[in-house]
């Protein structure tokens, strides 16, 4: 059975520190991996990995992708309060019929204080 | 571009009773899928959808059922409601590549279904 898992569960830093969060699984037919920031409302798209070691940034936050290890990392530099919020992980996997699904982990909830 | 977009955003229906939520797509994606999302079990797969053919299926029981339409959009039925069929019900749209790239995949703000 396909699995994600994050960690930490939650965090809570000040404004300024940087953060790590982690995900590992274990997907059969791995295809991508994709990290989301939920707020109250639906997951917004941060970042799509396919290639172990390139990282990817986007202002602040950048990640990267480890196909050996099988894991992944989502860095947030500067935190603000606006980066308050669940961050999630999920591995996107092929099927034999050329589906597509999301195996989601629990996610890391990080509150961000003044 | 407009985002995926789900409806009806809220409702309240009576265990027994039957619902249908829908789902229109980012314009030009062809791939829409479902998920649900409780506190408890997070964010699970129900299934997926390219050219009104549903593609996977995640471990739901049969009272969860959906269909696509030729212009992409996307309608699911939860039947018999249960009161742990409450959740967040998202839709997700994607431009699907076949082969080894992967596919962004983007979610709509979702339908919170309450079921008393």
């Amino acid at each position: 059975e396909d699995k994600v898992v994050q960690s930490p569960l939650s965090l809570v830093v000040h404004e300024g520190d940087t953060v790590t969060l982690n995900c590992s699984y274990e997907v059969t037919n791995f295809r991508s991996l994709l990290w989301y920031k939920q707020e109250k409302k639906a997951p917004t798209f941060l970042f799509m990995l396919t290639s172990s070691g390139i990282e990817k940034k986007s202002g602040r936050l950048s990640s990267i992708l480890d196909k050996k290890e099988l894991f992944s990392i989502l860095n947030i530099t500067a935190t603000q309060t606006g980066d308050s919020a669940v961050y999630l992980c999920a591995v996107e996997a092929a099927f034999h019929n050329a589906g597509n699904m999301l195996t989601f982990g629990g996610g890391t909830r990080l509150m961000v204080k003044p | 571009k407009a985002g995926v977009t789900q409806t009806p955003r809220y409702l309240i229906k009576t265990r027994g009773q039957q619902v249908t939520l829908s789902c229109s797509p980012i314009s030009g994606h062809r791939s829409v899928s479902w998920y649900q999302q409780t506190p408890g079990q997070g964010l699970q797969f129900l299934f997926e959808y390219f050219s009104e053919t549903q593609r996977n299926k995640g471990n739901f029981p049969g009272r969860f059922s959906g269909r696509q339409f030729s212009n992409s959009r996307s309608e699911m039925n939860v039947s018999t409601l249960e009161l742990g069929d409450s959740a967040l019900y998202l839709c997700a749209s994607s431009l699907y590549r076949y082969g080894g790239q992967g596919n962004t995949i983007y979610f709509g703000e979702g339908s919170w279904l309450t079921v008393v």
